[in-house]
């Protein structure tokens, strides 16, 4: 069984720019959700698709961050604009809608944004 | 959600038995016990869960007394590939099995040669 990818692996963008992040879950995981790190930080809860549905999007930043998935399949995060502090690893991670234990989720390799 | 503490950071010699405590006083009826290992350029991987007494599979044990307000995460026989930030957190059944993770600091885990 594949496991969560995530595209691209790595991103270098200039402050401004747009950039846009790919998060494939494992196939028939109807939750999907993004996290991010900051450098120094503790992984933080960014939002929560249920199939494609928003099911809490209170770790979103701020309005330059968008997320979508629509079809409930794969999902997209978008920056735009890139702030400085938006350089961090993001992570996806996917679980099943009767996932067997609490908190059980399979996290993606990451995304590691680089804002310059 | 019940806070956890957990040491920074712990060194070992390859082959040793290594015991990561947490610490979670104020953990309620319903929430387990969770435990996750990132490996360097990674994401966090799930590798045990418990809510009372001892859990055990193939990676790791997690020892919880009684009292539920700490627990250890025991590898057994560790080696260079064991290095890794470990998370502790606990779940609240009670808020669904799909919530979202709220991860702590870690514990960063060096295993020396």
């Amino acid at each position: 069984e594949a496991g969560v990818t995530q595209f691209p692996s790595h991103s270098v963008i200039e402050k401004g720019q747009t950039v846009t992040l790919r998060c494939d879950p494992i196939s028939g995981h109807d939750n999907l959700y993004w996290y991010r790190r900051v450098m120094g930080k503790e992984i933080k809860f960014l939002l929560h698709f249920v199939k494609e549905s928003k099911q809490d999007e209170s770790g979103m930043p701020n309005n330059r961050f968008l997320a979508e998935r629509t079809g409930g399949t794969y999902s997209t995060l978008k920056v735009q604009p890139a702030e400085l502090e938006d350089s961090g690893v993001y992570f996806c991670a996917s679980s099943p809608w009767t996932s067997g234990k609490i908190n059980e989720q399979y996290f993606g390799p990451g995304t590691r944004l680089t804002v310059t | 959600l019940a806070k956890t503490t957990q040491p920074i950071s712990m060194d070992s010699y390859e082959g040793q038995e290594v015991n990561i405590t947490c610490s979670h006083n104020n953990i309620a009826t319903n929430d387990y016990i969770t435990w996750y290992q990132q490996f360097p350029s990674q994401g966090p991987r799930f590798i045990i869960q418990g809510y009372k007494t001892k859990v055990t599979n193939e990676v790791a044990s997690l020892f919880i007394p009684a009292d539920r307000k700490s627990s250890t995460l025991s590898l057994p026989r560790v080696s260079l590939s064991d290095t890794a930030v470990y998370y502790c957190l606990v779940g609240d059944r009670a808020r669904g099995r799909d919530d979202k993770i709220i991860f702590g600091k870690g514990t960063r885990l060096h295993i020396l040669p």
